[in-house]
């Protein structure tokens, strides 16, 4: 089983829709989670940390479920240019190392 | 301005050639790491560094070398190309957890 899991999609939506995507991860003592976005052929750059308590960035809502071990991460009123593979991050305790899911392909049509 | 960079971009080489990705920050960020990515296993890392002179295995690093002289910079060495080694690399640094990428470096391994 994997670290970290991921639904590969992808997940095609129109613009303005709202999308959800979710991970789940294997390491109960994971003690610090992202979502990173990576565009075709270039780098992953962090879109935002995911916090116990849930957490919001503009149209993008991260929350994370300790007990079934689970991340999500909303997108409300999609844009064209939310068009990315989005990848959950887990990093273990006092470990300087992190584990990246293989990614969610989000494509926005008009 | 630069914050990340790799070097060279695109490379191209045979079978059982040595090979170096440089990989330099401009940050003074403890950490660094490396990591390839290939279809169907997202990122994988390869070799990371706590600090200068510190350097730890991977998930992957049978076939990689790795040395840190100085805070800046993170060479990966390809002692004897392979060309299951084709693939993106990156280079990433971080201060604490949230962990920064360079642009990438595309190997091809004939």
């Amino acid at each position: 089983r994997k670290e970290v899991e991921q639904d590969p999609g992808p997940f095609n939506v129109p613009e303005g829709a709202t999308v959800a995507f979710n991970c789940t991860y294997s390491n109960s003592a994971s003690q610090s989670f992202f979502w990173y976005r990576q565009d075709c052929r270039k780098e992953p750059k962090l879109l935002m940390s995911v916090y116990s308590s849930g957490n919001e960035d503009g149209r993008f809502t991260a929350q994370l479920n300790r007990v079934s071990q689970y991340i999500s991460l909303l997108i409300r009123d999609s844009k064209l240019s939310d068009s990315a593979t989005y990848l959950c991050v887990v990093g273990s305790y006092n470990t300087d190392k992190l584990i990246f899911g293989t990614g969610t392909r989000l494509q926005v049509f008009p | 301005d630069a914050g990340i960079t790799q070097s060279p971009r695109y490379k191209i080489t045979e079978t059982g050639r040595q090979v170096t990705l440089m990989c330099h920050q401009t940050w003074s960020h403890s950490y660094m790491f490396w990591y390839r990515q290939d279809l169907g296993h997202g990122l994988r890392l390869i070799y990371y560094s706590a600090a200068a002179d510190i350097t730890d295995k991977g998930e992957v690093p049978d076939g990689y070398v790795v040395s840190r002289s100085k805070t800046e910079n993170f060479p990966l060495t390809l002692e004897s190309a392979t060309r299951s080694q084709t693939s993106v690399y990156f280079c990433a640094s971080s201060p604490e957890e949230t962990q920064y990428f360079g642009p990438g470096t595309r190997l091809l391994v004939l």
